[in-house]
């Protein structure tokens, strides 16, 4: 079976400082991949998704950038946050080459930018 | 630009009551639409996938309805129990990408 893991499931940093939230996929190969921020009493906001490694499709301009190493690897950076990058961040994996799979979730990280 | 709206935007029902949650989208050119419940401080877990070419998909207690010309889906819960108290969420789905509504939250109560 499938699973995805996503960590760390907290994190505190400092305005200014640098991000690397990483998830991984198991089980399976080529998934299209997600990120998406979903911030206090708002919906979920799709960041970045990729159907393939080093292909990577972004939705929002902001100063966070990601990356897809290996196949079922993700990873969301900043080099420097903003208070506004607090929320709930997400990773998600669908089968690759579907436009009918269901959307599978990490646990998700709650960033705090203090 | 998709809208997708669902109302209310919290609920509260005793435990044994049938309920139904709206979700409703502006844009019908859709290639599926998809349920999910959130638990507090977690993800969303899948639970259930409607193809835009299908009207409805059930598991269990649950049963998703798709109009798409009227941009509307349905969730029903049947005899609900405190355990399904969480935030339900819709989306619809375009090629890789899904837009989300906000979500309606739902309590059980005893």
């Amino acid at each position: 079976s499938q699973t995805i893991h996503q960590w760390p499931a907290t994190l505190v940093q400092p305005v200014g400082s640098p991000l690397s939230l990483e998830c991984t996929v198991e089980g399976t190969s080529n998934p299209n991949l997600y990120w998406y921020r979903q911030a206090a009493g708002r919906g979920l906001q799709l960041l970045f998704y990729s159907v393939g490694i080093g292909q990577i499709s972004s939705e929002v301009p902001q100063n966070l950038s990601a990356s897809r190493p290996q196949d079922r690897q993700f990873i969301l950076s900043s080099k420097k946050l903003l208070l506004s990058d607090s929320g709930f961040y997400l990773c998600a994996w669908s089968v690759g080459g579907s436009y009918n799979s269901p959307l599978h979730f990490g646990n998700g990280t709650r960033l705090t930018v203090t | 630009k998709q809208e997708v709206t669902q109302i209310p935007a919290a609920l509260s029902v005793p435990e044994g009551e049938n309920l139904v949650l709206n979700c409703s989208f502006t844009d019908s050119a859709i290639y599926n639409l998809q349920w999910f419940r959130q638990d507090p401080g977690k993800g969303l877990t899948s639970l259930l996938l409607i193809q835009s070419s299908q009207r409805e998909q059930t598991s269990g207690r649950l049963n998703a309805s798709l109009d798409k010309s009227s941009g509307r889906s349905t969730l029903y819960i049947a005899a609900s129990q405190p355990g399904d108290s969480a935030t339900y969420l819709c989306a619809t789905g375009t090629a890789s990408k899904l837009t989300f509504g906000t979500g309606t939250r739902l309590q059980v109560t005893l």
